[in-house]
């Protein structure tokens, strides 16, 4: 089973600054990889599919990038509705379909 | 608007089988475009993976629940549905449905189960 950790555990920044969140895979997961957010009482969203294509309706500050174990999901100028957890899922070396433990972005 | 729903007791005693089922009225889960996925989430942790089931019926789960995990399909009323056997109390968990293709893209809003006697 691939294994995924995501740093840092949280992350503490002010509106307006730029998040970077790191994934990486215990293997090779080739390009994938998804990310998603989830606000407290929510479902989560996907933010990003096959590592870098955002999905529908998701703004551009959103970006992803990387291959094979290293993948960064950046926020280039965070929003107040931006405050959440992201967790990361591997979707290339399946069953399971893993998740990262989340990084967990706060204001600061 | 919400497109997935989840439904089915929100308590289950020790031992016995967690039962859930989601309604999809945004696609049809005959079609070959999406996989159908469930994955939990205990209360305060992370996000656990349970399994999918594609419209031709395959299923792929997750080796830790395996043996425990049946996802079934029923065309006849675009629905999926989630039975979870011999529950304990780390089976106690939000439940969500999922639709997707290379990301889940749809989720429900998720279903509290407790297992408790």
């Amino acid at each position: 089973e691939i294994v995924l950790t995501q740093s840092p555990a949280t992350l503490s920044l002010s509106p307006g600054e730029r998040a970077t969140l790191s994934c990486r895979a215990s293997q090779s997961v080739s390009s994938n990889l998804a990310w998603y957010q989830q606000k407290s009482g929510q479902a989560p969203r996907l933010l990003i599919y096959d590592a870098s294509n955002r999905a529908a309706g998701i703004p551009a500050r959103f970006s992803g990038s990387g291959s094979g174990t290293d993948f960064t999901l950046t926020i280039s100028s965070l929003e107040p509705e931006d405050f959440a957890v992201y967790y990361c899922q591997q979707r290339g070396n399946w069953p399971p379909f893993t998740f990262g433990p989340g990084t967990k972005v706060d204001i600061k | 608007q919400v497109q997935l729903q989840e439904s089915g007791p929100g308590l289950v005693k020790p031992s016995e089988t967690l039962s859930l089922t989601c309604t999809d009225s945004g696609a049809s889960v005959s079609s070959s475009n999406y996989y159908w996925s469930w994955i939990r989430q205990p209360p305060g942790k992370g996000l656990e993976w349970i399994g999918y089931i594609h419209y031709s019926g395959s299923t792929n789960y997750n080796p830790s629940l395996k043996s425990r995990v049946t996802i079934s399909v029923d065309t006849s009323r675009n629905r999926f549905s989630l039975k979870v056997n011999s529950v304990t109390a780390a089976d106690t968990a939000v439940y969500y449905c999922a639709r997707g293709n290379r990301g889940d893209a749809t989720w429900g809003q998720g279903t509290l189960v407790t297992v408790s006697s």
